[in-house]
């Protein structure tokens, strides 16, 4: 089993669809919880982070963690044909100079106009 | 400051030969990292150092791959005898630790991607 399992897709969706993006793991030592978006030929972008069980909001996203699950997720309201990307999850434990940085495949999302 | 810079943007190549990627991370970073990612992966991390400091190399790294970062600023990663099986897009990555708290955000540029024929 590998620690971060996401599903690749690809998602193809409706423009201002709910978008719901997601990824499980098997380490509870996992303390940071990172969702990062990928353009075509471009390197990830950090859209968001959570450190504890819950919800966190930025606009039109919402990163939630369930951590009794090992379960979290991304959603997207109101879905836009450019949050067209690749979205990876990523999973930071340890601390100091042994943080290690786990990433799921990422999941293609198309948003068609 | 604009961000990290990668180059070449691409590089074509012939399997043998000798290939160097340049990374100019954020000024004031003093992490710096490279990965590989190859089509539907997520990054594979190759790298890191702390200020000048190679302090991790990945298992999977063969001695082919080396990597430098003189003076703690920019580095480079170079490739010798290139394989096919190297083809990927190269990934710098920079982040400013803050010891044992906060997480670890990285800033990617936007990669060098290497074909080998």
């Amino acid at each position: 089993q590998k620690e971060v399992e996401q599903d690749p897709g690809p998602l193809s969706v409706p423009e201002g669809a709910i978008v719901s993006l997601n990824c499980t793991y098997s380490n509870s030592a996992f303390q940071y919880f990172m969702w990062y978006r990928q353009y075509s030929r471009k390197g990830p972008e950090l859209l968001m982070y959570t450190y504890s069980s819950g919800n966190k909001e930025d606009g039109r996203f919402t990163a939630q963690v369930d951590k009794s699950s090992k379960y979290i997720s991304l959603f997207i309201r109101d879905s836009q044909p450019s949050d067209s990307a690749t979205y990876l999850c990523a999973i930071e434990y340890g601390a100091g100079n042994n943080r290690k940085l786990i990433w799921g495949l990422g999941t293609s999302l198309a948003v068609n106009p | 400051d604009t961000g990290v810079s990668q180059d070449p943007r691409h590089k074509i190549t012939k399997r043998g030969q000798n290939v160097t990627f340049r990374c100019d991370p954020i000024s004031e970073h003093n992490r710096l990292y490279w990965y590989r990612q190859t089509l539907g992966q997520g990054p594979e991390f190759l790298t890191y150092f702390q200020n000048e400091a190679q302090l991790e190399k990945s298992r999977l790294l063969s001695d082919r791959f080396s990597a430098e970062r003189p003076k703690g600023s920019f580095s480079t990663l170079e490739i010798q005898r290139t394989e096919q099986g190297d083809s990927a897009m190269y990934l710098c990555a920079s982040s400013l630790d803050r010891g044992l708290s906060g997480a670890n955000v990285l800033t990617f540029g936007a990669g060098s991607r290497l074909t080998v024929l």
